[in-house]
């Protein structure tokens, strides 16, 4: 069935240091791809998204690109702040017959940022 | 600030007992979704509705789970009798059929001992 998976965590960085979380999926056809965003006592929030192969989703200096030749949607960001601390997941909405908006997300790996 | 809303934030109960889970969806979406959150199996989805109608409650234990929107304002998840394999994070999200965006609320707490 459709999965995703992510690196495990924590990630542990210190301010303005160079991100990465490696997403890749497993899915029938095309989905759309997703990164959601949970701080710590917070339900999650859409960061980004892409629906098409090729497509880079961005937002608050976050950036995926959806590559469908190596099922992955890696999460980058150039110089994190402590304000990034938090939980990410990368998710995704199989394709086959529309968007019936059914998200199947990864494990989360948890970022924190140290000053 | 349109917010999905949920009720109780936090619940404590003992093995056996009902325990009903409220949910207030962003006014005009069309479809809740109903996530369960734990440690070991992470963010999983229950059930979802489109339109008060459910659509999908395969990920919902039938014998001691339902879900119901008894209006387009309210929708509810109920467990009875609970058990302590229920502790998790019970969130609700909604959004608006055909969209991708679903927006979640702050979740429902429940520790079942």
């Amino acid at each position: 069935g459709d999965s995703v998976t992510q690196m495990e965590g924590p990630v542990t960085l210190s301010e303005e240091a160079f991100l990465t979380i490696n997403c890749t999926y497993t899915a029938t056809g095309y989905p759309s791809l997703f990164w959601y965003v949970q701080y710590p006592g917070e339900g999650l929030q859409l960061l980004l998204k892409a629906t098409k192969a090729d497509d880079k989703g961005s937002n608050k200096g976050f950036e995926a690109t959806y590559r469908k030749e190596t099922t992955s949607f890696h999460l980058e960001k150039g110089s994190v702040q402590v304000s990034d601390s938090a939980v990410y997941f990368c998710a995704l909405i199989p394709g086959a017959r529309g968007n019936t908006g059914k998200l199947i997300f990864g494990q989360g790996t948890t970022l924190q940022v140290k000053p | 600030d349109a917010r999905v809303t949920q009720t109780p934030r936090h619940k404590v109960t003992e093995m056996g007992q009902e325990v009903t889970m409220r949910c207030q969806p962003i006014l005009g979406h069309n479809t809740v979704f109903w996530y369960r959150q734990t440690m070991m199996q992470g963010l999983e989805l229950l059930a979802y509705f489109r339109n008060r109608a459910p659509l999908d409650d395969s990920g919902m234990p039938k014998d001691r789970f339902s879900a119901e929107m008894p209006d387009a304002t309210l929708a509810t998840l109920k467990i009875q009798p609970s058990e302590p394999r229920d502790s998790a994070v019970y969130f609700c999200a909604s959004g608006l059929a055909g969209a991708y965006e679903q927006y979640f609320g702050p979740g429902t707490r429940l520790t079942v001992t």
